[in-house]
């Protein structure tokens, strides 16, 4: 069964500082997407990569992607109060279409 | 830009009554999916559809629900008996599935069944 695990789940930070939001997933997959939900809305897709090395900006968010480890990252660069959402991390069955959704990572941006 | 639409916003209804969910995809997509959002929780898959059947339903997809595409542009999520649990935002999606999967959402119909 695959599983999409997304840490941390609930981030606090300061305008201005960098972090990055990492999504592990436990069999193998070469497509990767980040969505953002702002509170009581719908799903924006962001970022979709589709291979290995795979590495999209905008504005202050970049995304890659490492298949080998399994592992993406969403980097969030001088962060601003308009990037206070959650990001979620889906990843694609191959077999069916189907996304294997994270559980979500809450990011509270302060001024 | 094209996207995908939802009614209603929101539907308030009484346990046991039945409801129905509508969305239209975006009209040269293939593939169609409801998922449903409990307050503050993950995203969880419910159906996909593809070709005019369910490609995949999950655990909580049960003989309560079914879906229905029954012209060239309405999708539709059918609770037949609802419960308390089934309150929830409900999010249709499509795909045009060809080459990768990205699925563009509609904005979703909050559901209070009371």
């Amino acid at each position: 069964e695959l599983k999409v695990e997304q840490n941390p789940l609930f981030l606090s930070m300061q305008e201005g500082k960098n972090y990055t939001i990492y999504c592990n997933y436990s069999t193998t997959s070469d497509r990767l997407y980040w969505y953002r939900q702002d509170p009581g809305k719908s799903l924006e897709s962001l970022f979709v990569l589709l291979s290995n090395g795979a590495v999209k900006q905008e504005g202050r968010l970049m995304a890659s992607l490492d298949t080998k480890a399994r592992l993406s990252t969403l980097h969030i660069t001088a962060a601003v109060h308009d990037l206070s959402a959650t990001y979620f991390c889906a990843v694609d069955m191959d077999s069916n279409y189907q996304l294997i959704w994270g559980a979500g990572t809450k990011l509270i941006i302060k001024p | 830009e094209p996207e995908v639409t939802q009614t209603p916003s929101h539907q308030v209804t009484q346990m046991g009554q039945e409801v129905i969910l509508r969305c239209v995809p975006i009209s040269n997509h293939l593939y169609f999916y409801w998922y449903r959002q409990i307050l503050g929780q993950k995203v969880e898959f419910l159906v996909s559809f593809y070709n005019n059947e369910i490609s995949e339903k999950s655990e909580i997809f049960d003989d309560q629900f079914s879906v229905e595409r029954p012209d060239g542009s309405n999708f539709t999520l059918k609770i037949r008996s609802t419960k308390l649990e089934d309150s929830a935002m409900y999010f249709c999606a499509s795909s045009g599935g060809r080459l990768y999967n990205e699925q563009f959402f509609g904005p979703g119909t909050r559901l209070t069944v009371l």
